[in-house]
């Protein structure tokens, strides 16, 4: 099993859908991310939790919301989906400790908004 | 103009040359340089990371940065098949991964 899981995998929605995107892990890091992929833009942050009780926006939180439900578990919504928000989001997990350490991503899901 | 700077290639190469992958920055606080490779539908993961000026090596691939040009490379010696895969950099002034920039990536493919 993926050590990150991101569920669904692929996914269609119609413009003013709320929709929601989920992340598990079972590293035991404290650290989450959620990116979003563009081509072109490389990967983008767009909120980020260093525990269950932190929350943070990135560079791109606008129109996107998200909950940590628990150490191993985050969550990122899309209130109102609109096509703009089309791409590839990836799920990410690391340690903390003041020193560079590795992003462990998942697999992505591929949002459509039509 | 962005932070980071990364050619899409695309970049096709034949089995067993030497691959050069480059990046260009702005941001002079950047100290921690990574590259992370990313197969077709995969998550990226982490190849080599380098702190401030230098060149790091590991097997067939080295990294070098140049912090005087805003400039990093990643060499891959004897390119494989299996080296196929889109190459992101990424950079940030701390060793805090939500301060990470990446660049746009370069699709790589070596051709038996």
């Amino acid at each position: 099993d993926a050590d990150v899981t991101q569920t669904p995998r692929n996914r269609i929605t119609k413009t003013g859908k709320r929709i929601m995107l989920e992340c598990s892990q079972t590293k035991g890091h404290d650290r989450m991310y959620w990116y979003r992929q563009d081509p072109g833009l490389g990967l983008r942050l767009i909120y980020y939790s260093f525990d269950v009780k932190d929350i943070n926006k990135g560079e791109i939180s606008d129109g996107y919301s998200v909950s940590r439900q628990a150490q191993a578990k985050f969550s990122l919504s899309l209130e109102s989906a609109i096509p703009n928000q089309t791409a590839l989001y990836f799920c990410a997990t690391s340690n903390g400790g003041g020193r560079v350490t590795e992003a462990f991503f998942g697999q992505g899901t591929r949002l459509t908004v039509v | 103009q962005k932070e980071v700077e990364q050619d899409p290639g695309p970049l096709s190469v034949p089995e067993g040359a030497i691959v050069s992958l480059n990046c260009t920055y702005s941001n002079s606080a950047f100290q921690y340089f990574m590259w992370y490779r990313q197969y077709s539908r995969k998550g990226p993961e982490l190849l080599m990371y380098t702190y401030s000026s230098g060149n790091k090596e590991d097997g067939r691939f080295t990294a070098q940065v140049d912090k005087s040009s805003k400039y990093i490379s990643l060499f891959i010696r004897d390119s494989q098949p299996s080296d196929s895969a889109t190459y992101l950099c990424a950079m940030s002034p701390t060793p805090n991964n939500n301060d990470m920039r990446f660049g746009a990536g370069t699709r790589l493919t070596v051709k038996p």
